[in-house]
């Protein structure tokens, strides 16, 4: 059964980068059905998609983020990563990871439990 | 594309019916609109995907309907587990995918 896992530090520095990895437990990182997304949430707020990565290594950013944003993959550790440069305390957030279903149209079908970082100093 | 979810409070009584608006600034393409259920401290839950597909092991009392920019999820009958927050999401055509601001179901 799929489990998302976000790992990463919980306290970053402001201008510094923020770094968070999701382990994909059940190996379908590397099927080509998949995007494999970051997703942000700041405390009492809405949702904010970041971007997505396919298993070639694709990518689709959000352009408010793309300047600061990069995300990667390693299918051999079944894992994706976000870095998110130059940090403020607006980008105080849950950060989840999540799967888009392409058979479903990009759809997020599931996601990670979300993990909380605090921006300062 | 920007998603208005109205109202932003709903405060209603278990067993009633609840009304969920999201409407798109520019027609969602295949209308592939999803409705998320959020509690606190949780990820958000799928409800409902392609405007009107329950997602696997969703009560039938949740419902979705619309077309192009106007859509609406219904709760036909209110219970306990369902006071939560609610997202609609559009994830059709060019990124960025967007959310909208969330409609609060609440105890009244």
């Amino acid at each position: 059964q799929l489990q998302l896992q976000e790992s990463g530090p919980g306290l970053v520095r402001p201008s510094e980068t923020l770094s968070l990895t999701c382990t994909v437990s059940d190996g379908s990182i590397s099927s080509g059905s998949y995007y494999w997304g970051w997703i942000r949430q700041p405390p009492g707020k809405g949702l904010e998609w970041i971007g997505n990565i396919y298993y070639s290594g694709y990518t689709y950013y959000n352009p408010s983020l793309r300047s600061r944003v990069t995300i990667s993959i390693d299918t051999s550790k079944t894992q994706f990563s976000l870095k998110l440069s130059s940090v403020a305390a607006a980008d105080t957030a849950v950060y989840y990871c999540a799967r888009h279903d392409l058979a479903l149209g990009n759809l997020v079908d599931f996601w990670g439990q979300g993990t909380l970082v605090t921006v300062s100093s | 594309i920007v998603l208005t979810q109205s109202p932003g409070t709903l405060s209603l009584s278990p067993g009633e019916r609840a009304t969920l608006s999201c409407r798109a600034s520019q027609s969602v393409t295949s209308n592939y609109l999803a409705w998320y259920q959020q509690k606190p401290g949780q990820a958000p839950r799928l409800l409902i995907y392609s405007a009107s597909t329950r997602a696997t092991g969703i009560p039938d009392r949740f419902s979705g309907s619309g077309s192009g920019t106007d859509f609406t999820l219904t709760i036909s009958r209110l219970e306990s587990e369902d006071f939560a927050v609610y997202y609609c999401h559009q994830y059709g055509g060019s990124p960025p995918l967007t959310f909208g601001g969330g409609t609060r179901v609440e105890i009244k």
